[in-house]
């Protein structure tokens, strides 16, 4: 069955404390993978899209990276405005559904 | 320009209502979604129009009716809503199918009564 998960639920960080976030994914033939990045009440955010293992991608203190089972989204130095859910996607691979991970939670203390 | 418009950005009604939720996007972009997403819970599927044709229907209730007039324009008529179907509405487009990313709308807020 198609399913990505997310690791950790939820990431407490001072700010300045770089750290990883997880998604690993079920996919056979993945088409590509996405990251969007959440604020509450608001639609998310699109940050990247990764399509083979190897692949990085950075914006400012952000970066994803690819492998063939999992992708992880560093966040270097990080500051109390990217205090966000952090979500992961893939497509599935009979049709043009996009399954999202339940999303990591981050909060940047000052 | 990456933006995808949603209006009302707050909606409040009662569970005889009919109203519609109205979405657009200007980018060209050929595929377009209505997602559903209660609290501290990821984006639901809905509907998904592929080349304005309804490609995906997530077995939603039918009080829940999609309109896709042209390609850059999305509807979602609400009827007979339930308590439980107050959410926040997304709406999402790509360029072609689920291979490329999607930009998403900031939202509907809507609340049944």
């Amino acid at each position: 069955e198609d399913q990505v998960t997310q690791s950790p639920e939820a990431l407490r960080l001072q700010e300045g404390e770089s750290s990883s976030l997880n998604c690993s994914y079920t996919v056979s033939g993945l088409r590509g993978l996405f990251w969007y990045r959440q604020d509450p009440g608001k639609g998310p955010e699109f940050l990247f899209t990764l399509y083979s293992a190897g692949e990085e991608k950075e914006k400012e203190r952000l970066k994803a990276t690819l492998t063939k089972k999992e992708s992880f989204l560093h966040i270097t130095a990080p500051k109390p405005e990217d205090s966000a859910t952090y979500l992961c996607a893939v497509p599935r691979n009979r049709d043009d559904k996009i399954i999202f991970g339940k999303g990591t939670r981050l909060h940047i203390l000052p | 320009d990456t933006e995808v418009t949603q209006t009302p950005k707050h909606l409040v009604m009662g569970m005889t209502n009919k109203k519609s939720l109205k979405c657009e996007q200007h980018m060209g972009h050929r595929a377009m979604y209505w997602y559903k997403q209660k609290a501290k819970k990821p984006p639901e599927l809905m509907f998904v129009y592929s080349y304005e044709k309804l490609s995906i229907n997530e077995s939603v209730p039918s009080r829940f009716s999609p309109e896709c007039p042209n390609s850059s324009l999305l509807n979602l008529h609400l009827h007979a809503l339930q308590p439980e179907d107050s959410a926040l509405y997304l709406c999402a487009s790509s360029q072609e199918s689920a291979n490329t990313e999607a930009f998403f709308g900031q939202g509907t807020r809507l609340t049944v009564v």
